[in-house]
């Protein structure tokens, strides 16, 4: 069965702090995979997407990994400020002829001054 | 600002009662999709349409019909409303099946 998994759930670290989310995912064919921040009441926002080939890539405080042999991701988040305070979503696409995205069930993330 | 617009943004209604919510994008994407968020779960697809003039069910289409009206807009009907049906609905777009998702902000839909 298709399936992304997050860990952990949810976490609260100090503003200023460093934290990395997890995500793992049993998704065949992959065809890439995708971080979205999404904030309280609001659509999620895409962070990162990296296809099969691609091992790292930044946006900002922001770096998402990706290991496709163990089927692994994670998301890094660098000097952390308030305004991360929100839920990151693990996407993974399996498929390039259905557009179903795999969605996982996030971590929710509380920055504390 | 750019991007995809839903509404309404928040709706009650009553168990039997029908609606359809509505979605469009000015990006001209060709791809579009309905999706419902639930406490605990991650989103899941009710429908989509890969491009104008077609529409496919998703994971979770049971309830529930779409239109897409043109390309710019893409509407989510439910014909008799449900308790199970309380949810936050998202609307999204992209311009292929492959490429990134643009997500409207959403309508939570509560039915008593």
């Amino acid at each position: 069965k298709n399936q992304v998994e997050q860990s952990p759930q949810s976490l609260i670290i100090l503003e200023g702090k460093n934290c990395t989310l997890q995500c793992n995912y049993t998704v065949s064919p992959f065809s890439n995979l995708r971080w979205y921040k999404q904030d309280t009441g609001r659509g999620p926002v895409s962070l990162t997407i990296m296809t099969f080939s691609e091992n790292t890539k930044s946006n900002g405080r922001y770096t998402a990994t990706l290991d496709a042999d163990t089927k692994q991701s994670s998301l890094h988040i660098t000097a952390s400020q308030l305004s991360d305070s929100a839920s990151y979503i693990c996407v993974v696409f399996g498929s390039s002829n259905t557009g179903k995205l795999i969605f996982g069930q996030g971590t929710t993330l509380q920055v504390k001054p | 600002n750019a991007g995809v617009t839903q509404t309404p943004k928040f709706q009650v209604l009553k168990t039997g009662q029908s609606m359809t919510l509505q979605c469009a994008q000015d990006m001209n994407h060709n791809s579009m999709y309905w999706y419902r968020q639930d406490p605990g779960m991650g989103l899941r697809l009710i429908y989509y349409s890969a491009s104008e003039g077609t529409t496919d069910k998703g994971e979770v289409p049971n309830g529930y019909n779409v239109s897409r009206l043109n390309k710019r807009e893409f509407s989510l009907r439910l014909e008799s409303a449900a308790p199970s049906q309380t949810s936050v609905y998202f609307c999204a777009s992209s311009e292929r099946v492959l490429y990134g998702y643009t997500f409207g902000s959403g309508t939570r839909l509560t039915v008593v």
